[in-house]
C-alpha cells in the first residue's frame, strides 16, 4: 500500500491555472477510474472536490476539474482565487480492494 | 441536515484500547459504504478501513490489520472503530466518512486519539 506521489507544493497567481499531479501504478490510479481529490483548509475536515477521476459533486465550483492519463491523475484549478489556498490530496481504489492517498500538495496563491 | 459526529477519542497508553463511534443523521445510513480516515499531527491523510452497507465486506490498511475492527449498526445509524494494541503511531485525528464510488464525500469533524505514556 504505497502512497500515491504528489508534488509537495505548487503555486500560482490569482486568475491563473495550476495543475496538481498524482502518480500511482497500474494497480491503482492506472487500473481504475476511482480517483478522487480532496481540499483541506487548516484545522478543517477535508472536502471532496472530484470523484471518479473527473466528476464534481454538487456545489463544487466548475473551476476544479480532474483528468487521468495512464498511471497519473491530475487536478486543475482554473481562475485561481485566494480561497483556493489549501492542501490537496488525491486518493485511489487499488487492486487489493483497499484505498490509498497521495502525500498531499500545498497550493499557495501568490 | 447531513451530519456525521465522531466521539470516543482521548488519551490512552501504548497497548491500550479505544472505541470510536460515528453517529449519522440526515441521510439513509444503511444505503452507504462507510470508512475511517486518520491524519497524524502535521501529516497527510491515511485511509484506515471501510465497510459495506450490510457489514459483510470489510477492508483494512496493513498498518491497522489485526488490531482495529470496523463495524456498523444500521438500526442505530452508527459506525464504530474498535482500536486495540494502540501504538504511538496511531496518534491522529480520526474522521468517519461516507464512501461513494470510492470517494469520501461526507466527512465528520474528527475525533482526536493520542497514544502516549
Amino acid at each position: 500500500q504505497s502512497a500515491l506521489t504528489q508534488p509537495a507544493s505548487v503555486s500560482g497567481s490569482p486568475g491563473q491555472s495550476i495543475t496538481i499531479s498524482c502518480t500511482g501504478t497500474s494497480s491503482d490510479v492506472g487500473g481504475y477510474n476511482y480517483v478522487s481529490w480532496y481540499q483541506q483548509h487548516p484545522g478543517k475536515a477535508p472536502k471532496l472536490m472530484i470523484y471518479e477521476v473527473s466528476n464534481r459533486p454538487s456545489g463544487v465550483s466548475n473551476r476544479f476539474s480532474g483528468s487521468k492519463s495512464g498511471n497519473t491523475a491530475s487536478l486543475t484549478v482554473s481562475g485561481l482565487q485566494a480561497e483556493d489556498e489549501a492542501d490537496y490530496y488525491c486518493s485511489s481504489y487499488t487492486s487489493s480492494s483497499t484505498l490509498v492517498f497521495g502525500g498531499g500538495t500545498k497550493l499557495t496563491v501568490l | 441536515q447531513v451530519q456525521l459526529v465522531e466521539s470516543g477519542g482521548g488519551l490512552v497508553k501504548p497497548g491500550g484500547s479505544l472505541r470510536l463511534s460515528c453517529a449519522v443523521s440526515g441521510f439513509t445510513f444503511s444505503d452507504y459504504y462507510m470508512s475511517w480516515i486518520r491524519q497524524a499531527p502535521g501529516k497527510g491523510l491515511e485511509w484506515v478501513s471501510y465497510i459495506s452497507t450490510s457489514g459483510s465486506t470489510i477492508y483494512y490498511a496493513d498498518s491497522v490489520k489485526g488490531r482495529f475492527t470496523i463495524s456498523r449498526d444500521n438500526a442505530k445509524n452508527s459506525l464504530y472503530l474498535q482500536m486495540n494494541s494502540l501504538r504511538a503511531e496511531d496518534t491522529a485525528v480520526y474522521y468517519c466518512t461516507t464512501l461513494h464510488f470510492y470517494g469520501m464525500d461526507i466527512w465528520g469533524q474528527g475525533t482526536t486519539v493520542t497514544v502516549s505514556s
